[in-house]
């Protein structure tokens, strides 16, 4: 099962643009990268899902070069209530959850 | 479309005493799971259910830990005794088909937050 590392805490101010890159070494074909989104006292909520390139929803971008070795994944313009937990995983199948990236977005 | 939905959200028991969990998946979601989260970690998966079969329950302290989907569709998740150290957030998730392969999403209820005394 592939591992995902990704940086313990980031800080950011409000509007700006903030790229979490991860790292997946051993991801397999089957595999998507997938991102969630954390907040106190709530369960996580999906962000983003992608294979390969790019992908943009509403919310955020994610960009996954060629080899798939890792991803960056993208929030345009964060906003005090972006500040939050955000965990990358690689999915064929089961979810294994890493420690997350805290984001803390300051005005 | 409802979330998923868990009760109580709150518990606070002493350590030997038990506990039970529920979970209402989202309607129609074949897979349901339940997750430990400790407090400054990511979820951990207890077990995994795909309608009312166990698909994956390898890391369930089965000596204390039980779950049951019995009609396939809400769950629940009991602990006895419980220890000091089953202190976290019992999350529960569904995925409308979550089989190998599949790309749909898993969704997350709010948790129930337990405290062992």
């Amino acid at each position: 099962l592939a591992k995902t590392t990704q940086p313990i805490s980031m800080d950011s101010y409000e509007g700006q643009e903030v790229n979490i890159t991860c790292s997946h070494n051993n991801i397999a074909t089957n595999d998507y990268i997938t991102w969630y989104q954390q907040f106190p006292s709530q369960g996580p909520r999906f962000i983003i899902q992608g294979y390969k390139t790019k992908v943009t929803n509403e919310v955020a971008s994610l960009f996954i070069p060629a080899d798939r070795k890792s991803s960056t994944l993208s929030l345009p313009r964060v906003s005090l209530s972006d500040t939050a937990v955000y965990y990358c995983l690689v999915v064929a199948y089961k979810y294994i959850f890493g420690t997350g990236t805290r984001l803390k977005v300051l005005a | 479309e409802a979330g998923v939905a868990q009760s109580p959200r709150y518990k606070i028991i002493e350590k030997r005493q038990s506990v039970a969990f529920w979970c209402n998946p989202i309607s129609g979601h074949a897979t349901l799971y339940w997750y430990q989260q400790i407090l400054g970690q990511g979820p951990k998966l207890l077990i995994q259910f795909q309608n009312n079969g166990v698909v994956d329950d390898s890391q369930l302290p089965k000596d204390r830990f039980s779950a049951e989907r019995l009609k396939g569709v809400d769950s629940t998740l009991k602990i006895q005794p419980a220890k000091l150290e089953d202190s976290a957030v019992y999350l529960c998730a569904s995925r409308y088909r979550g089989t190998s392969g599949s790309t749909d999403t898993q969704y997350f209820g709010p948790g129930t937050r337990l405290t062992v005394l």
